[in-house]
C-alpha cells in the first residue's frame, strides 16, 4: 500500500550544526517528492521538491537527496538555526491522477542555541 | 508573495450543525485541495478539485462533505452534520496547471466540535 514515513520523529541539534531528516517511502509509482515544514500553528510551507528523474537538489542552505533504490528522501538542512525549528514532513505524490500528496508522519526538529 | 488564505481561523460547532470552512486560493492557481489534520497527526487528504469538479476525494470525504468554488477566488469545504471526530485542523492548498508543481497551503482553520 502507499505509505511515507519517517526514521525519527524527534531531532535535536546545536545551532550552527547541519541537520539531517529522513524520510522512506513505499509505493514505487511516486514520482514527485515535496518537503514541507510546519511551525506552531501554522501550516505546511514549502521547502523545496525533487522528482523521480534527479537524485539530488539544492536550494538555499537545503538539500534534498533522493534514493530510488532503497526507496529512500532525506533532508539535509546547513548551517541549522534557531529559526528552522519546526516539525518536517516528506510527502510523496503518485505519476497521475489529482497529484494528492501523501504525507509521512513528520520530524520535529529542536535547534538549541 | 502570493499566499493562500483561509477563514475563519477558529470555529468552534455543535455536533449536528453544518460548518463552511472557507479558502482563497493563488489566484492563477487550477488545481485546489483540502486536506486535514487531526492533532498530533499526520496531514491526510480530503480532496482535490478542478475545473469546477472534484478529481478525487478519499474515504474521509463521506456524503457530509463537500466543495464549492462559488466565484473565481473562493473555495469552501462545508461539512452539513458535524461529528466530534471532525474536529481537526483543516487546511487548503493549491498548486499552478503545470505537472508536479508544489501544492501551497493555508494556515488552516481549527475546526473544533463539542
Amino acid at each position: 500500500g502507499e505509505s511515507v514515513g519517517l526514521h525519527l520523529p524527534t531531532l535535536s541539534v546545536q545551532e550552527g550544526d547541519n541537520s539531517i531528516i529522513n524520510c522512506a517511502y513505499s509505493n514505487s509509482a511516486s514520482d514527485y517528492f515535496i518537503w514541507y515544514k510546519q511551525e506552531s500553528g501554522k501550516g505546511p510551507q514549502f521547502i523545496i521538491d525533487i522528482r523521480s528523474n534527479m537524485d539530488k537538489r539544492q536550494g538555499q542552505r537545503v538539500t534534498v537527496l533522493l534514493n530510488k533504490t532503497v526507496k529512500h528522501l532525506s533532508l539535509q538542512i546547513a548551517a541549522t538555526q534557531p529559526g528552522d525549528s519546526a516539525v518536517y514532513f516528506c510527502a510523496e505524490n503518485k505519476r497521475g491522477g489529482s497529484e494528492k500528496l501523501v504525507f509521512g508522519k513528520g520530524t520535529k526538529l529542536t535547534v538549541n542555541p | 508573495e502570493p499566499e493562500v488564505t483561509q477563514t475563519p481561523s477558529h470555529q468552534v460547532t455543535q455536533m449536528g450543525q453544518e460548518v463552511i470552512l472557507r479558502c482563497v486560493p493563488i489566484s492563477n492557481h487550477l488545481y485546489f485541495y483540502w486536506y486535514r489534520q487531526i492533532l498530533g497527526q499526520k496531514v491526510e487528504f480530503l480532496v482535490s478539485f478542478y475545473n469546477n469538479e472534484i478529481s478525487e476525494k478519499s474515504e474521509i470525504f463521506d456524503d457530509q462533505f463537500s466543495v464549492e468554488r462559488p466565484d473565481g477566488s473562493n473555495f469552501t469545504l462545508k461539512i452539513r452534520s458535524t461529528k466530534l471526530e471532525d474536529s481537526a485542523m483543516y487546511f487548503c492548498a493549491s498548486r499552478g496547471g503545470e505537472p508536479k508543481s508544489p501544492q501551497h497551503f493555508g494556515d488552516g482553520t481549527r475546526l473544533s466540535i463539542l
